[in-house]
């Protein structure tokens, strides 16, 4: 079955203990994304990934890290989390076309 | 730079109303538009998408939209609401660049549909 998959699904950690949420993908796809989802505010892009090894920052980079080592996986890394990162936070793929297909999210809590 | 807005983040409709979800967009070049709908503790699913051709475009659960490129919208519409439509709505729009799939969203509408 083709998907996207986040681990964990719900997380509460406390401020500044390092955490990674990973994200891996079975499509073979080149696109892969970050995004955090906020009342109010949609969804915003953190980081994004054309391919392997090739990563960019999106609308709300500060904070987070990504590293796309294989091009199936493409892990978030918030080193000192912080409050003001509990938030919804979904990762997504695809080829070209723009049509992204989404995890099923993973919910963040900073104590 | 683009943008999208979604008027009104929350929208109540009686069971077999139409619905009606407002989205506005702003983009440099000519946009590529999604409707997604998330359901409760789910992630993200497309509804219909909007790339290039015919500007009424046709989704899943008979959910349609339309492009209007001199109104900058891409309303979404469902003739008759089921109470399983009740979801989050987003509108996306897209610009291809040498950026890649940069999906700008806007703020979402809560959906509730009233037996």
């Amino acid at each position: 079955e083709a998907q996207v998959t986040q681990n964990p699904r719900y997380l509460i950690t406390v401020t500044g203990k390092k955490l990674t949420v990973t994200c891996s993908q079975n499509m073979n796809h080149e696109y892969m994304s970050w995004y955090r989802q906020d009342p109010g505010l949609g969804l915003r892009q953190i980081y994004y990934s054309m391919n392997v090894e090739v990563t960019d920052k999106g609308d709300v980079p500060e904070g987070y890290k990504v590293s796309r080592k294989e091009k199936r996986n493409f892990p978030l890394i918030l080193e000192s989390p912080s409050p003001n990162q509990t938030s919804l936070y979904f990762c997504a793929s695809s080829f070209s076309t723009s049509v992204q297909y989404f995890g099923p999210g993973t919910r963040l809590t900073v104590t | 730079a683009q943008s999208v807005t979604q008027l009104g983040s929350h929208v109540s409709v009686s069971e077999g109303a139409l619905v009606l979800l407002r989205c506005n967009y702003s983009s440099s070049v000519p946009p590529y538009l999604f409707w997604y709908v998330q359901y409760p503790n789910q992630g993200l699913q497309l509804l219909l998408k909007y790339t290039t051709g015919a500007t009424l475009v046709k989704g899943i659960n008979g959910f349609e939209a339309e492009f209007k490129k001199s109104e900058t919208s891409f309303h979404l519409t469902k003739p008759s609401a089921h109470m399983s439509d009740a979801a989050e709505y987003f509108c996306a729009v897209s610009a291809y660049n040498n950026a890649g799939n940069m999906l700008t969203f806007g703020g979402g509408t809560r959906l509730m549909v009233k037996p």
